[in-house]
């Protein structure tokens, strides 16, 4: 298996544009996971999926942060509109199962100018 | 709510020499313990974890590291560097409960000199 894949691996948007995140997580694995990590803040989970439902989305900042996870091999994270506060290096990871490991993609690099 | 705290920002070490990260953790039950290894550019990963038993666990690339209960500690060791080390150690604690969420310390960037 090729891992947890996320696409664009950077992104460099204006204020106030959409931006849309992607992840493909491992075949069979069943638990996504979306984490953002700043120098300020270090990682946080932002969201969880388990069986494509979200389970939690409590570590989402704002409303202007939706997640969706159409199927079992897709998932999206996106900013509308974005602000230069959002920038940061996101990554998404899935698990197999309970407490297996959590295996992570190479992360976005999201800059808002 | 559980917490991690990962004393040193950096750490400087020769290579050949020992190495020691400590994490601290704050948690009201018996936690799942973790410690990942980010390089620069790439995803975390997994470098060992602590559900139970016992409490010196080994993990990947010689590191190992011990769970001690009396000081809430999980400190990552190696014996002897090796400049691909260099890298950002993260410690996590997960909760023994719901599905595997993980709560990061800040992490500790580790630079090996010649």
């Amino acid at each position: 298996d090729a891992g947890v894949i996320q696409s664009p691996r950077h992104e460099v948007t204006e204020m106030g544009q959409e931006v849309t995140l992607r992840c493909k997580p491992i075949s069979g694995h069943d638990s996504l996971f979306w984490y953002r990590q700043t120098m300020m803040r270090g990682l946080e989970l932002l969201i969880y999926f388990n069986n494509n439902v979200p389970i939690d989305d409590s570590g989402m900042p704002e409303d202007r942060f939706s997640a969706k996870m159409p199927n079992a091999s897709f998932s999206t994270l996106k900013i509308q509109p974005s602000e230069p506060r959002d920038s940061a290096v996101y990554f998404c990871a899935s698990t197999a199962g309970q407490w297996t490991e959590a295996f992570f993609g190479q992360g976005t690099r999201l800059t808002v100018v | 709510a559980q917490s991690v705290t990962q004393p040193d920002i950096h750490i400087t070490v020769s290579e050949g020499a020992s190495l020691e990260l400590r994490c601290n953790y704050s948690y009201g039950a018996t936690p799942y313990l973790f410690w990942y290894v980010q390089s620069p550019g790439q995803g975390l990963q997994l470098l060992l974890k602590y559900f139970s038993g016992d409490t010196l666990v080994q993990g990947i690339k010689g590191f190992e590291a011990e769970f001690k209960r009396s000081q809430s500690s999980f400190n990552l060791r190696k014996p002897s560097v090796h400049w691909s080390d260099a890298a950002e150690y993260f410690c996590a604690v997960g909760m023994n409960s719901g599905y595997s969420t993980l709560t990061f310390g800040k992490g500790t960037m580790l630079l090996v000199s010649p």
